[in-house]
């Protein structure tokens, strides 16, 4: 079955420490990206990734890290959390190029809590 | 830069009856990719339908259809014969025709279904 698998899909953590989402998807899609939804504010672009070794800052990129060194996996890195990290994060993948059906997949979100 | 505005924060309908989302967006492009995503209590993103901006006609799915009008760079989900099931957020969003996946989401509409 093609997904996009995230995890954890709940997090609770205290400010200053260091965490990482998992995401991977087994579809071997080119690009993957990260968002986070707000509430009033929808789903903003985090970091995406064209490729392996390859990535770039999306609307929102402070106080995150990323790393794309296999072509499936797609980790969301906060190294100092802090509250205003507090939101819903979905990853999501598709085929690089945007084709009429170059559908996104997203993964099933990550709720994470900053204390 | 495009932006995506879904003016409605909170929607309500009766089961059975239709109802109307609005979306409005900016953009320069003369051709892009227009989408509704579903986002029921479980998180999941559903794509709902999408729309090619060079169609003139206006994308149907079931019970899902919209209106799009280019020239007044508007976009509305009409859901007919609403379910319970129809009870979710939707989001509106843009995405460029060139160049990488990447979408623009509205800030959603929160969509409720009496019996």
């Amino acid at each position: 079955e093609a997904q996009v698998t995230q995890n954890p899909r709940y997090l609770i953590t205290v400010t200053g420490k260091k965490l990482t989402v998992t995401c991977s998807q087994n579809m071997n899609h080119e690009y993957m990206s990260w968002y986070r939804q707000d509430p009033g504010l929808g789903l903003r672009q985090i970091y995406y990734s064209m490729n392996v070794e390859v990535t770039d800052k999306g609307d929102v990129p402070e106080g995150y890290k990323v790393s794309r060194k296999e072509k499936r996996n797609f980790p969301l890195i906060l190294e100092s959390p802090s509250p205003n990290q507090t939101s819903l994060y979905f990853c999501a993948s598709s085929l690089s190029k945007g084709g009429w059906n170059t559908e996104a997949f997203f993964g099933q979100g990550t709720r994470l809590t900053v204390v | 830069a495009q932006t995506v505005t879904q003016s409605q924060p909170e929607m309500s309908v009766q089961e059975a009856e239709t109802v109307t989302l609005s979306c409005t967006y900016d953009t320069s492009e003369s051709d892009y990719y227009l989408f509704w995503y579903k986002q029921p209590p479980s998180r999941q993103m559903i794509l709902v339908i999408r729309q090619e901006a060079y169609k003139q006609q206006n994308a149907t799915e079931n019970r899902f259809s919209v209106n799009f009008q280019k020239a007044a760079k508007s976009f509305s989900l009409k859901i007919s014969d609403s379910q319970l099931g129809d009870a979710a957020m939707y989001f509106c969003a843009y995405r460029n025709l060139e160049g990488y996946n990447k979408l623009i989401f509205g800030a959603g509409t929160r969509l409720a279904v009496h019996p």
